[in-house]
């Protein structure tokens, strides 16, 4: 099984909202991965957790909140977004953190839109 | 820096022709490079990697790519198109860490119209 689920599928939310995005892998995977994606653009990397520790923030603002609670799920918590943040949201894993040849698989997304 | 070039913005081919959807590299120190394959509204699902070996890879869905070093070139290729082939195609490279972890550095991405 070489799935990644993410929840919700599609988020509407306004700038004072508080909520979570949630991605969920059970690969047995020790290292995960939040992306963001504009329409037509590559992922951009956003956060690494590598064995549930928070290994890169790619200088991320402090409104997305990443949070690794067990080695099976990742969070992203978001809070006063900005309308340029509206963008489809990847979560991936691989295998350990460090493996530069591990295979990332993807999540299928969730669709973010900030009104 | 490692860094991935896919010089076509779109590719078009007519169904039951060959395919390629050509990707080039710049890197310091082994190159770790793989496709990825992006369906509308949904995530990327892998295709092939290549890591060392066998200059020519076989992936999933009939693809594979070579590997050539000395044109620097990673191109995917898949002898005939199906029209449900048509999406993003993203070619990628490892961007190795002092810290010891790595970054995957992503192309530009090449659209792949196939025509029935």
């Amino acid at each position: 099984d070489t799935e990644v689920t993410q929840t919700p599928k599609h988020l509407v939310m306004g700038m004072t909202n508080k909520k979570s995005l949630k991605c969920e892998q059970h690969m047995g995977h020790r290292a995960m991965y939040w992306y963001k994606q504009k329409a037509k653009k590559p992922p951009e990397l956003m956060f690494v957790y590598s064995y549930e520790k928070l290994s890169i923030n790619e200088s991320v603002p402090s409104r997305f909140s990443p949070e690794c609670p067990n080695s099976s799920l990742l969070n992203l918590h978001l809070h006063a977004l900005q309308p340029e943040d509206s963008a489809l949201y990847l979560c991936a894993s691989s295998q350990v953190s460090g493996g530069a040849t591990d295979t990332q698989y993807f999540g299928p997304g969730t669709r973010l839109t900030v009104l | 820096a490692q860094s991935v070039a896919q010089p076509e913005d779109q590719v078009n081919v007519a169904e039951g022709n060959p395919l390629t959807v050509k990707c080039t590299y710049s890197v310091s120190g082994n190159p770790y490079l793989f496709w990825y394959v992006q369906y509308p509204n949904r995530g990327l699902q892998f295709l092939l990697k290549y890591i060392t070996g066998d200059n020519l890879v076989k992936g999933s869905y009939g693809f594979e790519a070579e590997f050539n070093k000395s044109q620097t070139s990673f191109h995917l290729k898949k002898p005939s198109a199906l029209v449900s082939d048509s999406a993003l195609y993203f070619c990628a490279v490892r961007d190795l860490l002092n810290t010891g972890g790595f970054k995957t550095i992503f192309g530009a991405g090449t659209r792949l119209f196939v025509k029935a």
